[in-house]
């Protein structure tokens, strides 16, 4: 069955940066994207962006730009993410997610896929 | 960028109807997804693509879009079904293309 695997609880300071790690099993890899969606204390869902596990190209949305890198490795089917210059603000569960259509294309302007897998969510809390 | 505006919080009693509305403009010709989270755990997909539902989910669940507001309607709910929920669409003319609602919490009176 799909699972995506996400590493564990991480506590960081202000100005550092973390890694989160979300692996894929139960599919084959190359074949979905991986989005990452992020949902601070008492507050909804944000998209962050994405990457194509096949080519490794990468969107993010404008907010995070500069500050957000997704990465994957194929060999052990694994997406990360990082996050650097760290500030309060970050604190939250970091989740990544599945689409549901693996011929959907995200650059095509009229990407529609839903989320059908998540990961179990990653807290990452930001305080000095 | 583009917005999606739900109520926070819809209360209905048990076996009665329950309508989170999911407003943007024309919303009704994106195609919007629905998702339903409980405290402490991730997300769950409950309708996609307007109307299809993944295996699990019950025929209760159902939803309509059109003009400016699409909208979940759970029929005879029931206490598992409090949570909140959540609309999300794309939208590619902003530079922040995946878009949530703020989301809603359905409380089973």
């Amino acid at each position: 069955q799909v699972q995506l695997v996400q590493s564990g609880a991480e506590v960081k300071k202000p100005g550092a940066s973390v890694k989160v790690s979300c692996k894929a099993a139960g599919y084959t890899f190359t074949n979905y994207y991986i989005h990452w969606v992020r949902q601070a204390p008492g507050q909804g869902l944000e998209w962050m962006g994405m990457i194509n596990t096949n080519d490794g190209i990468t969107s993010y949305a404008q907010k995070f730009q500069g500050r957000f890198t997704v990465t994957r490795d194929t060999s052990t089917t694994t997406v990360y993410m990082e996050m650097y210059s760290l500030k309060s603000e970050d604190t939250a569960v970091y989740y990544c997610a599945r689409p549901d259509s693996d011929s959907d294309d995200f650059w095509s302007g009229s990407y529609s896929a839903a989320f059908d897998y998540w990961g179990q969510g990653t807290l990452v809390t930001v305080s000095s | 960028s583009y917005v999606l505006t739900q109520p926070p919080s819809v209360s209905v009693a048990p076996g009665q109807t329950a309508r989170i509305p999911c407003g943007g403009n024309k919303i009704g010709s994106k195609r919007v997804h629905w998702y339903k989270q409980k405290p402490g755990q991730a997300p769950v997909l409950v309708v996609n693509d307007d109307s299809d539902r993944p295996s699990g989910i019950p025929e209760r669940l159902s939803v309509s879009n059109s003009g400016n507001t699409a909208t979940l309607t759970i029929s005879g709910v029931e206490a598992g079904d409090e949570a909140d929920y959540y609309c999300q669409v794309w939208d590619f003319s902003s530079d922040h293309p995946g878009v949530f609602g703020g989301g809603t919490k359905l409380t089973v009176l």
